[in-house]
């Protein structure tokens, strides 16, 4: 079957834009996770979508966003770019929230921010 | 938040067994322990998980001590393959919240 999708993989903005990021989970997934991974920080947690509702939320200004529509497919938003919200975003399925087994990651969405 | 201390590098030579230590002091007893690994330009990669007991799969063994402060990832063997960042990450129980460090970059040699 086929795996998590992202779109876009690659995007460039500027300073003061905003942008839209798409992740679709495998089928029959309903919890879909973003992460957010830079060289100096690594990979970290911006939050988790389950039925529609989020679960959790990591330690991110309220600039970054995201939404899960009825099909389980969730895109992330982040207003106000900044130079340092230029990183590889990915998104993570998964069947079940407060599942304890694997998480399905997808290729990422690299953005740039100029 | 849960924490996990790993090597930053590794080196093995192909074919040989490769043993990825990581330490996790204050894992809490509803922590799972679980390894991914990430391949340049790709998304992390499931490798194995587990909570007390050591576990098996295709790819790889998880040995957990005794007291759960520590696991090892065991590669049996090495394969070119196998070059990747391994992150050791504890999963809290009904959480679907990773916390990964800063991994392990294991470099394999032909």
């Amino acid at each position: 079957k086929a795996g998590v999708t992202q779109t876009p993989r690659y995007l460039i903005k500027t300073r003061g834009q905003q942008v839209t990021l798409s992740c679709s989970p495998i089928s029959g997934h309903r919890s879909v996770s973003w992460y957010q991974q830079t060289p100096g920080q690594g990979l970290q947690f911006l939050f988790e979508y389950f039925s529609e509702t989020q679960r959790n939320k990591g330690n991110f200004p309220g600039r970054f966003s995201g939404r899960q529509f009825s099909n389980s497919r969730s895109e992330m938003n982040v207003s106000t770019l900044e130079l340092g919200d230029s990183a590889l975003y990915l998104c993570a399925s998964s069947p079940r929230t407060g599942d304890t087994g694997e998480l399905f990651f997808g290729e990422g969405s690299r953005l740039t921010v100029l | 938040d849960a924490k996990t201390t790993q090597p930053n590098s590794m080196e093995s030579n192909e074919e040989e067994p490769v043993h990825l230590p990581c330490n996790h002091s204050t894992i809490s007893g509803t922590d799972y322990i679980h390894w991914y690994r990430q391949l340049p330009s790709q998304g992390p990669e499931y490798v194995i998980h587990g909570l007390t007991s050591n576990v098996n799969n295709r790819m790889a063994s998880l040995a957990i001590a005794e007291d759960r402060k520590s696991s090892t990832l065991i590669l049996h063997r090495a394969t070119l393959r196998d070059a990747a960042v391994y992150y050791c990450i504890l999963r809290p129980y009904n959480f679907n919240k990773f916390y990964f460090g800063s991994g392990t970059k294991l470099n394999v040699k032909p």
